[in-house]
This record gives C-alpha cells, sequence and structure tokens, in this order.
C-alpha cells in the first residue's frame, strides 16, 4: 500500500512569518506531486504542482522537492490569518490515481 | 469559466439503500475522478473515468460504481450503503492527456452523504 506522510499538526506560526510543510511519500516510482489547501466544511483547491526536483515559486508559495529522498514541502512566506487551513499533499501512483496525506493544519496567529 | 460541480450538496440515506452521485467537469476537461473523504482523513481515490470508459480503479468494492456520459459529466452509484459511507465525496476534473508533465486535478465542493 503506497503512503503518503504528513504530520497532522496543528503548525501554528505567528502572521508574517514562513510556514514550512513537509511531506513524504513511499512510492519511488510517483512522478508528479501537489498541494492542495482545504477550508473547514470545503472542498480542497489546487495550489501547486511540481513535477522536477527542485524548487517551484508562485507568489508567496514555494514548493521543493526531492525525489531521491522521497519528499516534499510546502513553504508559505509572509503567511496570513487567512491562510489558516488544512494542507493536503497529493502524490501520483502509476499515472493517474492521487494518493493523499492525511494533511497538516496550520494556525497563523494574528 | 465554469468550475467543477456537482450534486446534491447533502444527501441523508438509509443503510441498505441506493445512492447517485453527479459532477459536471470544469470547463476544457475531459476526466472525472471520484474521491471519498472521511472526517480528518485525506481524499481516497475510488475511480476515474475517461473517455466513456473507468480508466483506473482504487480499492473500494464493487458496491461503488460510475458512468461518463458523452459530454463528460459523470454519476458516481453506491449500492446497499453501509454507515461507514458516510463521507464527503469529491468529484476532481482533469485533461485527459498528459499536459505539462502531468494531470492536475480540480476538485468540486462535494456532496456530504450520511447513512443512517
Amino acid at each position: 500500500q503506497k503512503e503518503v506522510e504528513q504530520n497532522s499538526g496543528p503548525l501554528s506560526v505567528p502572521e508574517g512569518a514562513i510556514a514550512s510543510l513537509n511531506c513524504t511519500y513511499s512510492d519511488r516510482g510517483s512522478q508528479s506531486f501537489f498541494w492542495y489547501r482545504q477550508y473547514s466544511g470545503k472542498s480542497p483547491e489546487l495550489i501547486m504542482s511540481i513535477y522536477s526536483n527542485g524548487d517551484k515559486e508562485d507568489g508567496r508559495f514555494t514548493a521543493q522537492l526531492n525525489k531521491a529522498s522521497q519528499y516534499v514541502s510546502l513553504l508559505i512566506r509572509d503567511s496570513q490569518p487567512s491562510d489558516s487551513a488544512t494542507y493536503l499533499c497529493a502524490v501520483t501512483e502509476g499515472t493517474y490515481k492521487y494518493i493523499f496525506g492525511t494533511g497538516t493544519r496550520l494556525k497563523v496567529l494574528a | 469559466d465554469a468550475g467543477v460541480t456537482q450534486s446534491p450538496t447533502h444527501l441523508i440515506k438509509t443503510r441498505g439503500q441506493q445512492v447517485t452521485l453527479r459532477c459536471s467537469p470544469k470547463s476544457g476537461h475531459d476526466t472525472v475522478s471520484w474521491y471519498q473523504q472521511a472526517l480528518g482523513q485525506g481524499p481516497q481515490f475510488i475511480f476515474q473515468y475517461y473517455e466513456e470508459e473507468e480508466r483506473q480503479r482504487g480499492n473500494f468494492p464493487d458496491r461503488f460504481s460510475g458512468h461518463q456520459f458523452p459530454n463528460y459529466s459523470s454519476e458516481l452509484n453506491v449500492n446497499a450503503l453501509l454507515l461507514g459511507d458516510s463521507a464527503l465525496y469529491l468529484c476532481a476534473s482533469s485533461w485527459g492527456r498528459l499536459y505539462a508533465g502531468g494531470y492536475e486535478q480540480y476538485f468540486g465542493p462535494g456532496t456530504r452523504l450520511t447513512v443512517t
């Protein structure tokens, strides 16, 4: 059974700080990696996708991928209270199937 | 640009009954995936439909079945409902061909199913 592991949190950071969210995965064959944000009672919203080793930046968000270590992370710069949500890491198994972690709950303190 | 839509929003059913959930993909997308999300868990992949065929399936029993129509919309059917089927059912749409290295999936608002 392929697995995606995330710390459930909550991860608490002060407003304006950098939030660092981490994810490890078990399937060495995984090729695509995604971060979703999910507010309480809502559906997941795609934040970032990353397919190659290294960093990918989009606004205040940076995704980092290290396939050798089977590790993917998400950095949120200048964290805002509106960033408070659960962040889900998803990894592909095969070509089409997403495997999700259980999510990390982020709390940004004003 | 119309996003992914799902109906109904909420549903209450009794054990043993059958349910049908519906999904219309985002404009321009031709692939629909269905997920089950229990409280406090990440979404679990049920199956994916592309070109009206089930392309891949997760570890769900045959009580879970689906269909995709020529307009790319999709239905999820669950027979013989169990209490454990209570969850948020999510539909995600994507473009069926590889794009920029992957298949980005976009979720609809979900259907909250409660089985009593």
